[in-house]
C-alpha cells in the first residue's frame, strides 16, 4: 500500500529555533509538494519539487528532495510565529496523476 | 485571494440526498482539481480534469461524478449521501496539465445530518 508519513505530527517550538519536518514515500514518485493550511482556512502552495537533489527556499523555509531515499525535508529556520500552521507533503505516483498525501505536521511557534 | 471561487462555502444536507458542489478556477488555468479533508480520511485527491478532460482519478467513490465544463467551471456531483461524507471539499486550479503550483479555492464545507 503507498503510504506517505509525515513526522512530527505535532511540533511545538520557540520562535528563533530551527527544526525539519520530514515526509517519507513509499513508492517510486514524479513530484514532490509541500503546503500550508492555516486553521479553518484552505491549503497554499508552498513548493513544487521535481528531481532527486532539488531545493526550494522561499523566506525561513526550505524544501528539499532525495528521490532515492524516497524522503522530502522542509526545513525551518529561525521559526516566528506567523509560521504556525498545518504543513503537508504530497506525492504523484509514477506513471500516474494521483496524489497521496501525508497525515500532516501541525506546527506551533511559541512566542 | 487564489482567483479559485467555490460555491456554496457550506451545505447542511440528509442522508440519501445529492449535492453539487460548484467551482470556478483562476482566470487562464484549465486544469482543475478536487479534493476532500476529513477528519477520518485526512487530504485526499479525488480527481483532475484538464480542460473538458478528465486527466486523473483518486479516491473517488461511486457515487460521486465531477465534471468540467466548456468554460472550464467544474462541478462536483456527490449523491446518495452518508453521514461519512461530510467533509470539507476543495478545488484547486492549476495553468496546464503538469500538476505544477496550484492555487486553492476556499472550500466547500457539507455537512450530512
Amino acid at each position: 500500500e503507498l503510504k506517505v508519513e509525515q513526522n512530527p505530527l505535532f511540533l511545538s517550538m520557540q520562535e528563533g529555533k530551527n527544526y525539519t519536518i520530514y515526509c517519507n514515500y513509499s513508492t517510486t514518485s514524479d513530484r514532490l509538494y509541500w503546503y500550508r493550511q492555516d486553521p479553518g482556512k484552505s491549503l497554499e502552495s508552498l513548493f513544487v519539487l521535481l528531481s532527486n537533489g532539488a531545493v526550494k527556499q522561499e523566506g525561513r523555509l526550505m524544501a528539499s528532495l532525495d528521490t532515492k531515499a524516497r524522503l522530502s525535508t522542509l526545513h525551518i529556520t529561525a521559526a516566528v510565529h506567523d509560521l504556525s500552521a498545518t504543513y503537508f507533503c504530497a506525492v504523484t505516483v509514477t506513471g500516474t496523476y494521483k496524489y497521496i498525501f501525508g497525515t500532516g505536521t501541525r506546527l506551533k511557534v511559541l512566542a | 485571494d487564489s482567483g479559485v471561487t467555490q460555491t456554496p462555502k457550506h451545505l447542511i444536507t440528509a442522508t440519501g440526498q445529492r449535492v453539487t458542489l460548484r467551482c470556478s478556477p483562476r482566470s487562464g488555468d484549465l486544469s482543475v482539481y478536487w479534493y476532500q479533508q476529513s477528519l477520518d480520511q485526512g487530504l485526499q485527491f479525488l480527481i483532475q480534469y484538464y480542460n473538458g478532460e478528465e486527466r486523473a482519478k483518486g479516491n473517488i467513490l461511486e457515487r460521486f461524478s465531477a465534471q468540467q465544463f466548456p468554460d472550464l467551471h467544474s462541478e462536483l456531483n456527490l449523491s446518495s449521501l452518508e453521514l461519512g461524507d461530510s467533509a470539507l471539499y476543495f478545488c484547486a486550479s492549476s495553468v496546464s496539465q503538469a500538476q505544477e503550483t496550484q492555487y486553492f479555492g476556499p472550500g466547500t464545507r457539507l455537512l450530512v445530518l
